[in-house]
């Protein structure tokens, strides 16, 4: 089975801290996405990366970056973290036939 | 969620059946996807319709109407561990990117 793991279950962090949040998966998938979900809101795109070094805004990419170095690793940074950037973040890879496969999420607080 | 439309709730007894609805735009769309998030938990897949009609798995079927943007999620012989919410999701262009609905939040009740 595809696993895909993220670094932290739960993260509190002061607001202007830089924050990182990583993912890893393990079944040399090209595409890596990192979602947010809020209340009401359903899961939004922040970024995507379709290879190596490549990466795409999606729909709210305001106050991230991301980075993807290796295949397997895509970062999620929040260069100056603000309290409305509390939220579940979920990581998310797939291969050619669209199987998303979810991290469990990092459920992040900026106080 | 993006040009998805799907109930925000619904409560069903155990045992009985359900019936999810979900439209969504149909511009751009190759595939109708349902996602169950239990409280706290990353979503897992259910189903994927790419052609008209029902797909039967077990106690759910998923059922696509691509020239109505339609589809509905059913659940049979309800149980307890079903509580949780569903999630409509369609494909959007290149790269397997997905759009998301904001998800129908089912309980269930003895």
């Amino acid at each position: 089975d595809v696993k895909v793991t993220q670094s932290s279950r739960y993260l509190v962090k002061r607001t202007g801290e830089k924050v990182f949040l990583e993912c890893v998966q393990d079944m040399d998938h090209e595409n890596m996405f990192w979602y947010r979900q809020d209340p009401g809101l359903g899961l939004r795109l922040i970024y995507f990366s379709y290879d190596v070094k490549m990466k795409e805004k999606g729909d709210i990419p305001e106050g991230y970056s991301v980075s993807r170095e290796k295949k397997e690793r895509f970062s999620l940074i929040l260069e100056s973290a603000s309290t409305n950037q509390t939220s579940m973040y979920l990581c998310a890879s797939t291969g050619p036939n669209y199987g998303y496969t979810f991290g469990s999420g990092t459920r992040l607080t900026v106080v | 969620g993006q040009n998805i439309d799907q109930p925000t709730e619904m409560t069903a007894t155990e045992g009985a059946i359900v019936q999810i609805n979900c439209t969504y735009q149909t511009s751009g769309f190759n595939g109708l996807f349902w996602y169950q998030q239990h409280a706290g938990e990353a979503p897992t897949f259910l189903s994927y319709n790419v052609l008209d009609g029902l797909e039967e798995k077990g106690r759910f079927s998923s059922f696509l109407s691509r020239s109505k943007g339609y589809s509905y999620l059913l659940l049979k012989e309800l149980q307890m561990k079903d509580s949780a919410s569903y999630l409509c999701v369609r494909t959007s262009g290149g790269y397997n990117k997905l759009i998301f609905g904001a998800g129908t939040r089912l309980a269930v009740h003895p």
